[in-house]
């Protein structure tokens, strides 16, 4: 069964500063790797995906993830933070059958 | 394209009363589409797939009597709470496979949050 960890529930950056959020994975087969956000009473959206290929991915609002097959790692990085981006963001793990495991989350906030 | 739409957005109702949550896919046909509970500042768990036509398939610890999933039609899935009690309040998520996001990618609906008094 496939497992997914990040590291740290909350997370607090300036604005301007680098954004970093850690997610480690666990599969024993090659995964598929996603990051969500998630707004206040709002569903999820799609940040980024990793299937094959391409390691370091980019997606949507300046974010982009590196997938580390060596360090079961996908963490989240944007170079400089804006207040938009304070919600909560999951990282989660599929081996190919849509079956979503999610993290418990990270809750990023931006300090002005 | 790709939207999932969820209704109602939030709804409150007395304890013993049934609640029925509607997940449509409004510009593709989904096949399979996922429901998930999510607690406050808690992730999302993952309560049932549901498969249009067929019987839904629910994970380990999710009563089937208590979470009726209905789906239909390649655009429509519900999920009834049935004799609501106060520990089902909660956040309820819907998701759909298919779309032009691409494959194993999801659409996620706002979600629904569930009130029970």
């Amino acid at each position: 069964a496939q497992s997914v960890t990040q590291l740290g529930s909350h997370v607090s950056v300036s604005e301007g500063a680098l954004v970093l959020l850690r997610c480690n994975y666990s599969s024993s087969v090659p995964p598929y790797l996603f990051w969500y956000v998630q707004y206040p009473n709002q569903g999820l959206q799609l940040l980024l995906k990793y299937t094959t290929g391409a390691t370091l991915v980019k997606g949507i609002n300046g974010f982009e993830a590196e997938f580390k097959k060596s360090e079961t790692s996908f963490h989240l990085t944007k170079p400089s933070a804006h207040m938009s981006d304070a919600a909560e963001y999951f990282c989660a793990v599929t081996i190919g059958n849509e079956k979503l495991t999610f993290g418990t989350g990270t809750r990023l906030t931006i300090i002005p | 394209g790709a939207v999932v739409s969820q209704h109602p957005s939030w709804v409150i109702c007395k304890s013993g009363t049934s609640v029925k949550i509607e997940c449509r896919s409004l510009d593709f046909q989904a096949t399979t589409m996922f429901w998930y509970r999510q607690f406050p500042k808690q992730s999302l768990m993952l309560m049932a797939t549901s498969n249009e036509g067929s019987k839904a398939t629910y994970e380990q610890g999710v009563e089937k009597d208590k979470f009726l999933i209905n789906h239909a039609s390649l655009t429509l899935s519900t999920l009834t709470v049935t004799s609501a009690h106060p520990e089902d309040s909660s956040f309820y998520i819907c998701s759909a496979s298919g779309g032009i996001t691409g494959a194993n990618v999801l659409t996620f609906g706002a979600g629904s949050r569930l009130t029970v008094l």
